[in-house]
């Protein structure tokens, strides 16, 4: 039972335009939100987070919102560079509960 | 400060056999979680080990098996090894435990079960 979904296993942007990262969820409990990233042969690491209590939360260039009410939330990167060229991965917490990361996006910049 | 160090990186074994996984957590955390990352499924949360005490498990069976020491490093166990347990597996220590932003992952050990 995935309780945390990205749908979309790749994404192709040019850089300087919009990446624009998906995630759903099942899991109305959950109320924290974070976005890791990965690069080959590395573990994640932290990005951004947002709690259940806001839609909107900015860092730079990341921004990620958080959509309650479709259990959705995504992660924009403007502008976005090549060395945005990672795996993106959302997580889920519920209290002091176990972490429920997503599958994964595998975000290609190219020039 | 020193990172998350995980030991050893690479590891091959044959089905049957059991492995022990090592992770040091950056000094002063005292919260271990251990992941395991597969093509698909991405990470999947295996248990955390809070001050020597486990304090949340995934569902994976008992096969996995785990335990954190007095200076807060944490071994790993897996025993009876099966083909679907290659993977690569990720330890994160914090100070307080895996909702911190300040969450730092290893580097990860690939395991190959052949």
């Amino acid at each position: 039972d995935q309780q945390v979904k990205q749908n979309s296993p790749s994404l192709s942007v040019q850089e300087g335009r919009i990446s624009i990262l998906n995630c759903d969820y099942t899991n109305s409990m959950f109320d924290y939100f974070l976005w890791y990233k990965k690069y080959p042969a590395e573990g994640p690491t932290f990005l951004i987070s947002i709690s259940s209590i806001k839609d909107k939360n900015e860092d730079g260039r990341f921004t990620v919102f958080l959509n309650k009410s479709a259990k959705h939330l995504s992660l924009h990167i403007v502008p976005s560079q090549p060395g945005d060229s990672a795996v993106y991965f959302c997580a889920a917490i519920r209290d002091t509960d176990k972490l429920i990361f997503g599958t994964g996006t595998r975000l290609q910049v190219f020039p | 400060k020193a990172g998350v160090t995980q030991t050893p990186r690479y590891l091959i074994k044959t089905r049957g056999q059991q492995v022990t996984l090592s992770c040091s957590p950056i000094s002063g955390h005292r919260s271990v979680s251990w992941y395991q990352q597969t093509p698909g499924q991405g990470l999947q949360f295996l248990f955390e080990y809070f001050s020597e005490t486990q304090r949340n498990k995934g569902n994976f069976p008992g096969r996995f098996s785990g335990r954190q020491f007095s200076n807060s490093r944490s071994e790993m166990n897996v025993s009876t090894l099966e083909l679907g347990d290659s993977a690569l597996y990720l330890c994160a220590s914090s100070s307080s435990g895996p909702r911190q932003e300040t969450q730092y992952f290893g580097p990860g050990t690939r395991l190959l079960v052949l």
